[in-house]
């Protein structure tokens, strides 16, 4: 069994600063993908970006990057320069071979002016 | 950039009545997903879809639930005699494959309301 585990319920930045929000994740899998989503207020579910489990290097997309450390089973994503239109909730996912992504609770964050 | 299109945006329905949400995959997109999100709640996997049968299912994808691809670029999800924990917001995705690097693209979603 799969489980996505995202610790902060809610966060806050400034904006133009960095954060990080945490996803730890449990597989006995050993080929797997880690995938981060955003929902704006609006509803809909985007998607950011994406760390394989073999990939040596972390994944990076523009202002978003993915501090992936495989041995403490993390893949944290990282948004640098906080922008206001960032404030969303934020979906840490995983899928594995031929198994549907299992996502965590979520974490909203809030960028404050 | 080609998308997931979801119709309709919300539908309010009456306790028991049945319901069908459409989805309109990328089109060249193999594999198709269903899952909800009740308010407040994670995103929770319905059903995926291929080759035009059902792949894999969840606990939660009953005998309420069905899923049909009746033309080349449909994929509707039913849903028969609704209750009021059917209310959810219910999610599209599609995905070139199922490989593990594939990412699955998402639609805007259906907001359900049982009243």
């Amino acid at each position: 069994a799969q489980k996505i585990t995202q610790t902060q319920p809610g966060m806050f930045v400034q904006e133009k600063e960095a954060v990080t929000l945490d996803c730890t994740y449990d597989t006995s899998d050993q080929s797997y993908g880690l995938f981060w989503y955003k929902q704006p207020s609006s509803g809909e579910m985007i998607f950011l970006i994406y760390q394989g489990s073999y990939d040596e290097q972390n994944a990076t997309e523009g202002r978003y990057s993915l501090n992936f450390q495989k041995a403490r089973k993390s893949a944290n994503l990282v948004i640098s320069a906080s922008q206001l239109g960032d404030s969303a909730m934020y979906f840490c996912a995983m899928g594995a071979g031929r198994r549907a992504l299992t996502f965590g609770s979520g974490t909203r964050l809030q960028v404050q002016p | 950039e080609p998308e997931v299109t979801q119709t309709p945006s919300h539908q309010v329905t009456q306790m028991g009545q049945e319901v069908i949400l459409r989805c309109v995959p990328i089109s060249n997109h193999l594999y198709f997903y269903w899952y909800r999100q009740i308010l407040g709640q994670k995103v929770e996997f319905l059903v995926s879809f291929y080759n035009n049968e059902i792949s894999e299912k969840s606990e939660i994808f009953d005998d309420q639930f069905s899923v049909e691809r009746p033309d080349g670029s449909n994929f509707t999800l039913k849903i028969r005699s609704t209750k009021l924990e059917d209310s959810a917001m219910y999610f599209c995705a599609s995905s070139v494959s199922r490989g593990r690097d594939q990412p699955q693209h998402f639609g805007d979603g259906t907001r359900l309301s049982i009243l």
